[in-house]
C-alpha cells in the first residue's frame, strides 16, 4: 500500500462549480498536510496546509482533514480556468513529506 | 535567494555518462530534499539532509546515485553511468524543517538517450 492514495481519474468541472478532490494515507502518526498544485511542466506551489481534524479555508480553497479515517479533501469553490492543474497531496512522516500521484483537474469555461 | 535555485533546467545525457544537477535552497532553510518525478507521477522521496547531515538516502535507487551538500548550503546530486530509466525531472525543496512546508525548484528534467 502506497503512503498516500490519490485514486480518482482527471475532473472536469464547469467554470464556476465546486472541485473535489480526496486523499487517503496510511501513517497514523502523521501531523502535518499539504495540498500542492502543480502546472504543467512546472513545479509544485504549496496552496494549503492542515495539522488539526475539521476544515480549513482560505479564500475559494477549503482544506478537510478527519485523522480517524486517515482522509484529507480539498474543496476549489467558483472554479476558474486558472485552477486547472494537477493536485498533489502531501503527507509527513518519517522525516519527509510523501506525496500522491496527483489529481488532474480540468476547468472547462 | 529568494526562492530555490536549481541548475541545469534541462540536461541531456548520454546512456553512461555521469551527471552532476545543482540545487541552492532558500538561505535559512535547514532542511533540503531531493525528489524524483516521472511523468503523470507524484514527487518521489529520494534522500534528505540537514544542514551538512544526509540523515535519509533510502529513497536513492541505486549506488549510481550520490548526493552531499558540504557546507550546509548548496547541494549537489551526481548520477552515474546514467541509464534511461533515470531519465524524470528532479525537484530540489528546502524548509525549516523535515516535516514543514517544503518549497520547491523548477527541477531538472534530465533526458538520457
Amino acid at each position: 500500500q502506497k503512503e498516500v492514495e490519490q485514486n480518482s481519474g482527471p475532473l472536469s468541472v464547469p467554470e464556476g462549480a465546486i472541485a473535489s478532490l480526496n486523499c487517503t494515507y496510511s501513517d497514523r502518526g502523521s501531523q502535518s498536510f499539504f495540498w500542492y498544485r502543480q502546472y504543467s511542466g512546472k513545479s509544485p506551489e504549496l496552496i494549503m496546509s492542515i495539522y488539526s481534524n475539521g476544515d480549513k479555508e482560505d479564500g475559494r480553497f477549503t482544506a478537510q482533514l478527519n485523522k480517524a479515517s486517515q482522509y484529507v479533501s480539498l474543496l476549489i469553490r467558483d472554479s476558474q480556468p486558472s485552477d486547472s492543474a494537477t493536485y498533489l497531496c502531501a503527507v509527513s512522516g518519517n522525516n519527509r513529506l510523501a506525496f500522491g500521484k496527483g489529481n488532474q483537474v480540468v476547468v472547462i469555461p | 535567494g529568494a526562492g530555490v535555485s536549481q541548475s541545469p533546467r534541462y540536461k541531456v545525457a548520454k546512456r553512461g555518462q555521469d551527471v552532476a544537477l545543482r540545487c541552492d535552497p532558500i538561505s535559512g532553510h535547514v532542511s533540503l530534499f531531493w525528489y524524483q518525478q516521472a511523468l503523470g507521477q507524484g514527487p518521489e522521496f529520494l534522500t534528505y539532509f540537514q544542514n551538512e547531515a544526509q540523515l535519509d538516502k533510502s529513497g536513492l535507487p541505486s549506488d549510481r546515485f550520490f548526493a552531499e551538500r558540504p557546507e550546509g548550503s548548496v547541494s549537489t546530486l551526481k548520477i552515474q553511468r546514467t541509464q534511461q530509466e533515470d531519465s524524470a525531472v528532479y525537484l530540489c525543496a528546502s524548509s525549516f524543517g523535515p516535516n514543514e512546508k517544503l518549497f520547491f525548484g523548477s527541477g531538472t528534467q534530465l533526458s538520457v538517450l
